[in-house]
């Protein structure tokens, strides 16, 4: 177990609609990032936040937005949403001080979009 | 662009035979490098990591990788393969310029036989 979790854990959504992704990180981590799972691909990075404040993001488009919060938990939102939204979303969080990049990850979210 | 590639998509071993799953990658400055593990039904859990020192890297469960810095190369190994290796395994990379990006491979899904 790594402490971090996500909910939910499976959702339906349909085309157009907007979804948010929730995540709590793993005690004394003060860093989360998100990544997009596509079927059969490895993960791709989303973006990350450190104190609240987005700290990097990948090649995604603005309505896929975040947030963090004082307690170092983190929101992932997604807007008019796409059937290649599909995917498992994972949260991943790190103490900000460790090795860069060495991530522990939620279970994910597994979205569905119709 | 930067990227890794994993070269193989599926492998199927039985067990005790040795395992060696490739990794390349293209990426400019300083670079951690890792292989992420995925069991059936559970979280992406790291398996081992290399930032620094001797290039030969020993991780969980009996896996070590080899940094080969000229051939951009980060290829894990194992032995004698377990039936509880069965997983999918992602190599990843993070890179001093590469903003605060984890970049994983495709991915390589592993059976072993009983």
């Amino acid at each position: 177990e790594t402490g971090v979790t996500q909910s939910p854990t499976h959702l339906i959504k349909t085309r157009g609609q907007q979804v948010t992704l929730r995540c709590s990180s793993q005690s004394g981590h003060n860093t989360v990032s998100w990544y997009q799972q596509a079927l059969g691909q490895g993960p791709q990075f989303i973006f990350q936040y450190y104190r609240e404040e987005e700290n990097g993001r990948g090649n995604f488009p603005p309505r896929f937005s975040g947030l963090q919060f004082p307690n170092y938990s983190s929101e992932l939102n997604v807007n008019a949403l796409e059937l290649d939204d599909s995917a498992l979303y994972l949260c991943a969080s790190s103490p900000g001080t460790g090795v860069a990049g060495e991530l522990f990850f939620g279970e994910g979210s597994r979205l569905t979009v119709l | 662009a930067q990227s890794v590639s994993q070269h193989n998509h599926h492998v199927i071993l039985s067990e005790a035979a040795s395992l060696e799953l490739g990794c390349n990658y293209s990426y400019g400055g300083t670079v951690n490098l890792f292989w992420y593990v995925q069991y059936p039904g559970q979280h992406l859990q790291l398996l081992l990591k290399y930032f620094s020192g001797d290039p030969l890297v020993k991780g969980i469960k009996g896996f070590e990788a080899e940094f080969i810095k000229s051939k951009f190369s980060f290829n894990l190994r194992k032995p004698s393969v377990q039936w509880s290796d069965t997983a999918e395994y992602f190599c990843a990379v993070w890179s001093n310029n590469a903003g605060n990006m984890l970049t994983f491979g495709g991915g390589t899904r592993l059976m072993v036989k009983p």
